[in-house]
């Protein structure tokens, strides 16, 4: 079966360290998203990609970057950890179609920054 | 600035009774309006969608209305169960900005017996 899959589920770092974490989706999808859900705050776009090659900034893409070199990955990198930054992190596919509305998305990865 | 907003926080329904979760939003760009759950230490899944054309859309026990006038919707969950505790998150995207979508904060459903 298809699937999205993000590692690591749980990662602990320090404040300044850089810190990737890693999306890959089977689904052949591609549009690719990062989301970030904190208390109060739902689910806040970071970034996002519409194909190889592509990235575009979200709602809160500052301290964050992705790059995407092939159609499954969406690596997410947080250039210099913040403790702001601590949140549980979600990547989201979809098909190429506008508006078809569906994400799949991944089971998540908590982020602590100490 | 919250172009997606859900005011409560969480609800408390009977099991059996109507559970009715609200959202509204302020772009009136937006032309496609969804529902997603989420259970904890999961992802969120896709539950019900509804485009601006209509003004509502049944999927077994959900149901989705939308009010364009008043930037308005609502998802109906009758009769409810317990396996529907859970958060439910609205969400909202514009043609013209392609498959992103907004998210709301949520509202967390509990049922109880």
């Amino acid at each position: 079966d298809a699937e999205i899959t993000q590692s690591p589920r749980h990662k602990i770092t320090e404040t300044g360290r850089q810190v990737t974490l890693a999306c890959h989706q089977t689904w052949n999808h591609n549009n690719m998203f990062w989301y970030r859900q904190d208390l109060g705050h739902g689910l806040r776009l970071i970034h996002y990609s519409y194909g190889v090659q592509d990235t575009n900034k979200g709602e809160v893409s500052d301290g964050y970057s992705v790059s995407r070199s092939n159609t499954e990955d969406l690596p997410l990198t947080l250039e210099s950890a913040a403790s702001s930054q601590t949140s549980v992190y979600f990547c989201a596919s979809s098909e190429r179609t506008p508006n078809t509305g569906e994400l799949f998305f991944g089971e998540g990865s908590r982020l602590t920054v100490l | 600035d919250q172009q997606v907003k859900q005011n409560s926080p969480s609800l408390s329904v009977q099991e059996g009774r109507i559970s009715i979760l609200n959202c509204d939003y302020t772009n009136s760009m937006f032309d496609y309006f969804l529902w997603y759950k989420k259970y904890p230490a999961e992802g969120p899944t896709f539950l019900i969608s509804i485009s601006s054309i209509k003004d509502k859309n049944e999927d077994g026990r959900f149901t989705v209305f939308l009010n364009k006038s008043a930037k308005h919707l609502s998802l109906h969950i009758v009769p409810s169960q317990p396996g529907d505790s859970a958060v439910y998150f609205c969400a909202a995207s514009a043609y013209s900005s392609a498959s992103k979508i907004i998210f709301g904060s949520g509202t967390r459903l509990s049922i109880r017996p």
